[in-house]
């Protein structure tokens, strides 16, 4: 089945700094999403994206499907941001939606 | 907030019980899909019903059955529990019209966290 890398696994910065966090899938797919989850479990949607780019205020992200990876921009970073982000694709066969193992971020005040 | 809801928010059970979660899509959404994550497994997807009609299986045990009304809410029945089904139970909806995938863009209610003790 498809495999979903997620890099890093953990980043820590200070509040205001920007950062970029990468997906690889193994598989074309025909969807891309980016979630965050927040301290309480609570699962946002912060981007549906199977291809190119898009931006929600300090969030934007860019699927490069013909490479495989997916990239989401954070900037001026808040210590609301903190949190994990996991990025999550659909397979081609329509049979299976796979997350990543997620990328756990902390922002400092 | 979502739309999407999730009943109960918390379940504490023994092993070998059954138990049953609830979820109501989002208002206009006929798609609803059913994931369990746990600390070693992480987020894995286990159903999806559209429209009353089971559409896609994931990695859902023998133990696990879920249905969709016709009012599209759609139930997840786990039965002869084990410690190891102890996780947060997620569901999500999507609108059929926003893309021609299987799984289009889905929105996740808050979940339902399982203890099985």
């Amino acid at each position: 089945g498809i495999q979903v890398e997620q890099s890093p696994p953990d980043l820590i910065l200070q509040e205001g700094a920007n950062s970029t966090l990468r997906c690889n899938f193994s598989d074309s797919v025909n969807n891309l999403q980016w979630f965050h989850q927040n301290p309480w479990g609570q699962l946002i949607n912060l981007f549906y994206i199977p291809s190119g780019t898009k931006q929600n205020g300090r969030l934007s992200a860019t699927t490069v499907a013909t490479e495989r990876y997916s990239l989401l921009y954070i900037s001026s970073s808040q210590t609301t941001d903190s949190g994990v982000y996991f990025c999550a694709v659909g397979d081609n066969y329509g049979q299976n939606f796979v997350f990543g193992p997620g990328t756990r971020l902390s922002v400092l005040p | 907030d979502s739309g999407v809801t999730q009943t109960p928010k918390h379940l504490i059970t023994a092993t070998g019980q059954r138990v049953t979660l609830r979820c109501s899509p989002r208002s206009g959404d006929l798609s609803v899909y059913w994931y369990q994550q746990s600390l070693d497994q992480g987020l894995q997807f286990l159903i999806q019903y559209y429209n009353g009609e089971e559409r896609a299986k994931g990695n859902i045990l023998e133990r696990f059955s879920a249905q969709q009304f016709p009012d599209l809410h759609s139930e997840l029945n786990l039965s002869s529990l084990e410690l190891g089904d102890s996780a947060l139970y997620f569901c999500a909806s999507s609108d059929p019209t926003s893309g021609g995938a299987i799984f289009n863009e889905q929105f996740f209610g808050p979940g339902t966290r399982l203890t099985v003790l």
